[in-house]
């Protein structure tokens, strides 16, 4: 079954560990994101990424960083977590695909989120 | 820009209407809607493209008119399993030949018997 897969779902840390949070889709979609996301607050993009070695920073500023070696895989890795990174972080894909030979939709599929609490 | 959204937050009795607007400063290639339950992922409802379409799903339908950059999404008889934050995306040319998504701030529903 086709879906998006994150891993660890929950997370506790203490400060200046290293972490990685993994994201993994078998859509085989080109396009994969990271939201940053407080409890009931908005969705804020992190990075983003259009096709293998293609990743691009996101709306907020984020210490963090991604990479892009495999169209499934889209890790984010923190070098050095703080309390100021607690937060759930939510994994994206989505693609293009024509609608009507004129509209092209591009409708962004999430997974479960990894809730970070960092120490 | 990030899309504007309103209300912030709607309580409704069970079998009640509510309205969620979504507007924007900048000239939107499409709308996205998204509801997300409390601790859980956002989870798509539908799209509106350009031309001013309108869409349903069950009893929830939404509108863009594109002129206003401005979309509506529409609860009818409400039933408990609507509360959820609802989250509207507003997509538009960011260069190169691709378009960013860009969410709102949320508007949290919630149902009550």
């Amino acid at each position: 079954e086709a879906d998006i897969y994150q891993t660890p779902r929950y997370l506790v840390i203490g400060t200046g560990k290293k972490i990685t949070l993994e994201c993994s889709q078998t859509m085989g979609h080109d396009k994969m994101y990271w939201y940053q996301q407080d409890p009931g607050m908005e969705l804020h993009l992190i990075h983003y990424s259009y096709g293998v070695n293609s990743t691009e920073k996101g709306d907020l500023s984020s210490e963090s960083t991604v990479s892009r070696i495999r169209t499934e895989h889209f890790p984010l890795t923190l070098e050095s977590a703080r309390p100021s990174h607690t937060s759930q972080y939510l994994c994206a894909s989505s693609t293009i695909r024509g609608l009507a030979g004129r509209h092209y939709i591009d409708e962004q599929f999430f997974g479960p989120g990894t809730r970070l609490t960092v120490l | 820009q990030q899309p504007v959204q309103s209300p912030q937050a709607v309580i409704l009795r069970e079998g009640e209407d509510a309205v969620i607007n979504c507007s924007s400063s900048k000239a939107l290639y499409s709308v996205h809607w998204y509801r997300q339950k409390h601790g859980e992922a956002p989870v798509f409802l539908m799209i509106l493209l350009k031309g001013g379409e309108q869409k349903g799903h069950d009893k929830i339908s939404a509108s863009f008119n594109e002129k206003k950059q401005q979309s509506s999404l529409y609860l009818t008889a409400s039933q408990l399993s609507y509360s959820g934050t609802y989250f509207c995306g507003t997509a538009a040319y960011s260069g190169a030949g691709s378009y960013q998504l860009t969410f709102g701030k949320g508007t949290k529903l919630s149902v009550i018997p």
